[in-house]
Parts: C-alpha cells; structure tokens; sequence
C-alpha cells in the first residue's frame, strides 16, 4: 500500500527535552512539508522540503528543525527553544509533476508534561 | 495579506438536511483551492481540488464550487458519517512550493 506513516501516534515530552518525529512515504513524492495543528486553528507551515538535502523554513519555524537525507524521510525535531510545543503534527508530501495535491499521513499527537 | 476563512466554525444538521459551508479567500493569485475532511485525531483526507472560478466537482453527497473569492461545499441529504471538520486551504504563488494556506475549518455534525 502506498501511502504516508507517522511515528509515534503519541508522544510525551517532558521541559527540556528534544523529540524527533518521523515521517516516511512510499509515494515517490518529492516534497515533503510539516504543519502544526492546534484546537480552533488552521493547520500552520512548520518546514518543507522540494529535494532531498534542501528544505525551507515555514511560517512559526522557530524552536523546530529538520532533515531531509533521503527522498522518502522528513523527520522533524522539536527542541526544547520551542516554549509551546503540545499540538497535533501532521506531514505531508507531494509530487512536482502533474497533481498538486497534498496527501497527509495520520499525524503525532505531541504533549508536554 | 494572504488569508482563508471559514464560516460557521461549527454546523449541526439533522440526517436529510442539506446546507452549505463556506470559505472566503484573499490572495495574490490562485494556483488551487483544495477541501479535506478530518475525522477526530486523524490526518486530513482529500477530496477536491478547484483551480478557476466557475468550476463544480461532486463526490457522492458532497458538492464543491468555486468563485473568486469563495468556494462552496454543498452537502446534500447528509449522513451521520458525513460527520467531520472540513477544510479549506488555498495554494498561491510564488512558485511552485505546494505552500498551503488553511482555513480554521467548519465542524460538522449530522444527527440520525
């Protein structure tokens, strides 16, 4: 089955602490992009990527980092500079030829202890 | 500014009821208007993508239209399972990013 996975479903971080979330994809897609959800909001950009070893920053960047070493990959890092990190993250991928219509994986509910 | 909005932020309906939801859009030059639906703690799914004003798409009870500068998505003789968040998200230059601008989206409820 082709499609996008998120891991973990869940993750608890506790003050302090850097997490990765990863992101993998088996649609051969080249761009890969990482959005934060929130209750009441509109998904927000974090990161996204057009080819591997290339990435740019989004909207609300800051206290994030990511990767991009393989084409199917986009893991994405959450620092302990982020001051506000509890939300549900969602990635994302996209082919550059064709459609430009984004798929999403299932998404990491992140929480803060 | 480039900006979506969604309007209501919530909808209840009873099964059968028909409505529409809306979202109203401002930038500079549409690439593509897109709709997901998201069930509770999931990732958004596709459904459609609209690129110039005049422009329908339908998918089973589900009607999208496109202006510009709104777009519609009709829901005719909704089901229980029709229950979701709808999003709306709009694509706009420069380039060819993919960059997505997203509505708050509009929660919907349909009771039996």
């Amino acid at each position: 089955d082709g499609g996008i996975t998120q891991s973990p479903k869940y993750l608890f971080r506790k003050e302090g602490q850097n997490v990765t979330l990863s992101c993998e994809q088996n649609l051969n897609h080249d761009a890969m992009y990482w959005y934060r959800q929130d209750p009441g909001q509109g998904l927000r950009l974090i990161y996204y990527s057009q080819i591997v070893n290339d990435f740019q920053k989004g909207d609300i960047a800051e206290g994030y980092s990511v990767s991009r070493e393989k084409k199917e990959s986009f893991p994405l890092t959450v620092t302990s500079a982020q001051k506000n990190p509890t939300a549900f993250y969602l990635c994302a991928s996209m082919g550059l030829e064709g459609t430009d219509t984004q798929y999403f994986g299932p998404g990491t509910r992140l929480t803060v202890l | 500014e480039d900006q979506v909005t969604q309007s209501p932020e919530a909808l209840r309906l009873q099964e059968g009821e028909s409505s529409s939801l809306n979202c109203s859009y401002t930038v500079s030059g549409l690439r593509g208007l897109f709709w997901y639906r998201q069930d509770p703690g999931k990732g958004p799914e596709f459904l459609f993508t609209l690129y110039s004003a005049g422009e329908e798409k339908e998918k089973e009870r589900l009607k999208a239209t496109l202006t510009k500068k709104e777009s519609f998505l009709h829901i005719t003789a909704p089901k229980p399972e029709d229950s979701a968040t709808y999003l709306c998200a709009v694509q706009a230059p420069p380039g060819n990013t993919g960059k997505l601008i997203f509505g708050q989206g509009t929660t919907l409820q349909v009771k039996p």
